[in-house]
């Protein structure tokens, strides 16, 4: 069995500050690791996706994100984050052949300041 | 269309009642995923159509839930004796193939009162 466990069902980072979203995976096997943002009124979409290729995994709208099997992380990073960052984040695993078949994490609200 | 298109947007039923949630996906992809996201959570695997058929319905809860792609683009989801723990948000997405880029809908909010 496979899952994703986000740290932090909330975050707050001023403009102009770093993100930094946390998840961690659990996979019996070599997994594919994705990150989806979720806006208001909207659907998910997918930041990024990770598949074996690179460990350094960069996404739309400047985010990012690095595999370390040693840790078993994925966390999500932006530099400095905009106030259009604001929305619900989503850590999601699947496996190779698994195709969408995706198990996701709890969510982290992000939340930014001026 | 543009984009996976989910209709009703909002939909309130009572206890037991019968109700079908469609989606339409996006022209041409051949992968139509539902997924089930209850409040304060992730969403959560329910079924998996390739084409017509299903190819992966080991999330459905119940044998309460039924969905169906007769023609290979909308599919619809159908939920009979409906019971309060069945309210959520039901998400559709699709995919050009079943390992290529998925495109979810705005969603169903199911209320069961």
């Amino acid at each position: 069995a496979q899952s994703v466990t986000q740290l932090g069902s909330h975050v707050s980072v001023s403009e102009g500050a770093l993100v930094l979203l946390r998840c961690n995976y659990s996979s019996s096997v070599p997994p594919y690791l994705f990150w989806y943002v979720q806006y208001p009124n909207q659907g998910l979409q997918l930041l990024l996706k990770y598949t074996s290729a690179a460990t350094l995994v960069k996404g739309i709208n400047g985010f990012e994100a690095e595999f370390k099997k040693s840790e078993t992380s994925f966390h999500l990073t932006k530099p400095s984050a905009h106030m259009s960052d604001a929305a619900e984040y989503f850590c999601a695993v699947t496996s190779t052949g698994g195709g969408n078949k995706l198990t996701f994490g709890t969510g982290t609200q992000l939340k930014v300041e001026l | 269309g543009a984009g996976v298109s989910q209709t009703p947007s909002n939909k309130v039923t009572e206890k037991g009642k019968y109700v079908e949630l469609r989606c339409d996906p996006i022209s041409g992809h051949t992968a139509l995923y539902w997924y089930r996201q209850s409040l304060g959570q992730g969403p959560e695997f329910l079924i998996y159509f390739q084409g017509t058929g299903a190819a992966d319905d080991s999330g459905l809860p119940n044998d309460r839930f039924f969905a169906v792609r007769p023609e290979g683009s909308v599919s619809t989801l159908k939920i009979q004796r409906t019971e309060r723990g069945d309210s959520a948000v039901y998400l559709c997405a699709s995919s050009l193939t079943g390992n290529e880029k998925l495109f979810f809908g705005s969603g169903t909010q199911l209320s069961v009162l």
